[in-house]
């Protein structure tokens, strides 16, 4: 089993629209959860980070976390073509080590 | 401030051959990881540096890589002997690491290696 697990996808939702982008893992003692936005060709760079069971939101994404399924979500909603990237999740393990998960190509289409 | 940087941005080497990969991290960021990424796949954690701790190098795939962090700040990730499995994009990140254990990591531009 990998540490850190997302649907590959292509996921493709059209503009305007909610996407959904899921994530698990296996560390049970895993306490910080990260969502990574990556453009082609371009670096990581952080979206959204969440410690806590529930909820967060900034702007027009949303972090989900839920440490007894060992899940993490991530919703953008009014999705544009802007957004279409991979999206990785990444967990800070108990041994404080960071794994990332493979990616979810996410396209918007206009 | 600055941010993350790598050198070079592009490495072209022939099978056999070391090569050496410089990452600088953010000034004061005591974290330091390198992570592999081949083309359309997603991050191959390597190795990481905390402090002056002892590296985990749980991720390093073979004997053939090895990295130093010197004086707490400039890493140099080194592979021996290139073979073409290891053409992937090398990226270095840092961050600041928390009480609480939180570590937003902030990566560099990467390298670009391509064993021929």
């Amino acid at each position: 089993q990998k540490e850190v697990e997302q649907n590959s996808g292509p996921l493709s939702v059209p503009e305007g629209a909610i996407a959904s982008l899921n994530c698990t893992y296996s560390d049970r003692g895993s306490q910080s959860f990260f969502w990574y936005r990556q453009y082609s060709g371009k670096s990581p760079e952080l979206i959204m980070s969440i410690y806590s069971n529930g909820d967060k939101e900034d702007g027009r994404f949303t972090a989900q976390l839920n440490k007894a399924s060992q899940y993490v979500s991530l919703l953008i909603r009014d999705s544009q073509p802007s957004d279409s990237a991979t999206y990785l999740c990444a967990v800070n393990t108990n041994n404080n080590d960071m794994r990332f998960g493979a990616g979810t190509r996410l396209t918007v289409k206009p | 401030g600055a941010g993350v940087s790598q050198s070079p941005s592009n490495k072209v080497t022939e099978k056999g051959k070391d090569v050496e990969l410089r990452c600088d991290p953010i000034s004061g960021h005591t974290a330091l990881y390198w992570y592999r990424q081949s083309l359309g796949q997603g991050l191959e954690f390597l190795i990481y540096f905390q402090g002056n701790s002892a590296p985990d190098k749980s991720g390093l795939p073979s004997d053939r890589f090895s990295a130093e962090r010197t004086g707490g700040s400039v890493s140099t990730l080194t592979i021996q002997r290139t073979q073409q499995e290891d053409s992937a994009v090398y990226l270095c990140a840092s961050s600041v690491r928390t009480s609480g254990g939180a570590d937003t990591q902030y990566f560099g531009p990467g390298t670009r290696l391509t064993v021929l």
